[in-house]
């Protein structure tokens, strides 16, 4: 069974980093084809992709957002890191952490449950 | 990389069909089959419905359909229900090697 988990602050101030913590279990990241993304989707708005990383530490990031952000793994541990730098308050979202996989499927077929995010001084 | 462009809304009474399309160009939908549809009722994730434009997974009605024609995927609910009202988001690889999401469209079921 397939699960993930996002973790992480839920109130950051203008301009500092953010740093979230997907967790998951039921799979490896290590498994060819596997990959890990990072989807937000502000409150009342649209899903946007933020991020991706596979199981051979290919990392793919939204064109637009590229500047601010990194995604890093870590096999050993299960988990999959976001860090997004100068926040903003248009940044206030629910991040959401999903499973991909490329070789079957190849769309987001399990993801966590969301972790709300708000930026504010 | 632009939004995938969805109706904002659709509706249909139970038993009905109803079509939610999703636009794109030739760099993203127009080219690759990586095209999906998520589901998403309100306070939960997102979903999977249907994946590489046509295909569903294990476990979604098969009163779910997608399709695609040129540059707009499509995704048909056949015999509406109740449980089916939610807000509907499209999804596709894109020329950038990165992903992009449509706009969504919220499903009443009157």
């Amino acid at each position: 069974q397939i699960t993930l988990k996002e973790s992480g602050p839920t109130l950051v101030k203008p301009t500092q980093t953010l740093t979230l913590t997907c967790t998951f279990s039921g799979f490896s990241l290590s498994t060819s084809g596997v990959g890990v993304g990072w989807i937000r989707q502000p409150p009342g708005k649209a899903l946007e992709w933020l991020a991706l990383i596979y199981w051979d530490d290919d990392k793919r990031y939204s064109p637009s957002l590229k500047s601010r952000l990194t995604i890093t793994k870590d096999t050993s541990k299960n988990q999959v890191v976001l860090t997004m730098t100068n926040m903003d308050p248009v940044d206030t979202a629910t991040y959401y952490c999903a499973h991909r996989r490329e070789y079957q499927l190849r769309a987001f077929d399990y993801w966590g449950q969301g972790t709300l995010v708000t930026v504010s001084s | 990389q632009s939004a995938l462009t969805q109706p904002p809304s659709v509706s249909g009474s139970p038993g009905q069909s109803v079509t939610i399309s999703c636009t794109g160009t030739s760099s993203d939908v127009g080219s690759y089959n990586r095209v999906s549809w998520y589901q998403q009722p309100p306070g939960t994730a997102p979903k999977l419905m249907i994946y590489e434009v046509s295909n569903r997974p294990s476990g979604v009605p098969d009163r779910f359909s997608g399709s695609k024609s040129g540059n707009t995927a499509s995704l048909t609910i056949s015999g509406l229900q109740a449980e089916d009202e939610a807000d509907y988001y499209c999804s596709s690889y894109t020329s950038s090697s990165a992903w992009v999401f449509g706009g969504g469209t919220k499903l009443t079921v009157l």
